[in-house]
């Protein structure tokens, strides 16, 4: 089965810098790839997503990119600010059939010191 | 609209007793997921459904979680004898269809088993 491998497991940044996390899966069938923002207590958040027909994805201060080939893909938060510290959780799935259950990262957190 | 909701918020029980988890997904979303989060882990799949039926259970650890749909709206999930093994935030997730593949998770439901 599929297999998500997620690097830093801590990150600390200064407001304004730029944060990037990585993920590898396992699983060349994997064709839709979710991160999600956590906060402390509170529900995951999906912030981003890329389809495997798609290389790179932009959403303002958010970008995520793709390697098929490699299986590995990233998300890059430019212009950091304090409330983006979280965790932050990659994610691999299969959609076809009777599948489509996300596999998960163990999280980054990510801490913006002001 | 609203989103997912789930209740209860916390469950405290004691080893051996019976609890049932219910989740209430977006109206009109027809896919549904569980997931199990443990302290500082990503979310692990539980079970999904696709209308009614359970089209994928293979996340489910034992004979002792069950999940169930009748309508096709709310979900309940079932815990057998319970054992402290199963402390954690579960998680219910809804998508619009099988096709669409957002997932949009709920604030989850906090078992402590004492």
């Amino acid at each position: 089965g599929e297999n998500v491998e997620q690097h830093p497991s801590t990150l600390s940044v200064q407001e304004g810098d730029s944060a990037v996390i990585k993920c590898t899966y396992s699983d060349s069938a994997s064709n839709y790839f979710p991160w999600y923002k956590q906060e402390l207590g509170k529900r995951p958040q999906l912030i981003i997503d890329i389809r495997s027909n798609v290389g790179e994805k932009k959403d303002q201060r958010i970008a995520v990119t793709l390697n098929k080939t490699a299986k590995h893909f990233s998300l890059h938060i430019t212009e950091t600010q304090p409330e983006d510290s979280a965790v932050y959780f990659c994610a691999a799935c299969f959609y076809g059939g009777s599948q489509g259950n996300l596999i998960f990262g163990k999280g980054t957190k990510l801490s913006v010191k002001p | 609209g609203a989103g997912v909701s789930q209740t209860p918020s916390n469950k405290v029980t004691e080893k051996g007793k019976y609890v049932e988890l219910r989740c209430d997904p977006i109206s009109g979303h027809t896919a549904l997921y569980w997931y199990r989060q443990s302290l500082g882990q990503g979310p692990e799949f539980l079970i999904y459904f696709q209308g009614t039926g359970a089209a994928d259970d293979s996340g489910l650890p034992n004979d002792r979680f069950f999940a169930v749909r009748p309508e096709g709206s709310v979900s309940t999930l079932k815990i057998q004898r319970t054992e402290r093994g199963d402390s954690a935030v579960y998680l219910c997730a809804s998508s619009l269809t099988r096709d669409r593949n957002e997932q949009f998770f709920g604030p989850g439901t906090r078992l402590t088993v004492l």
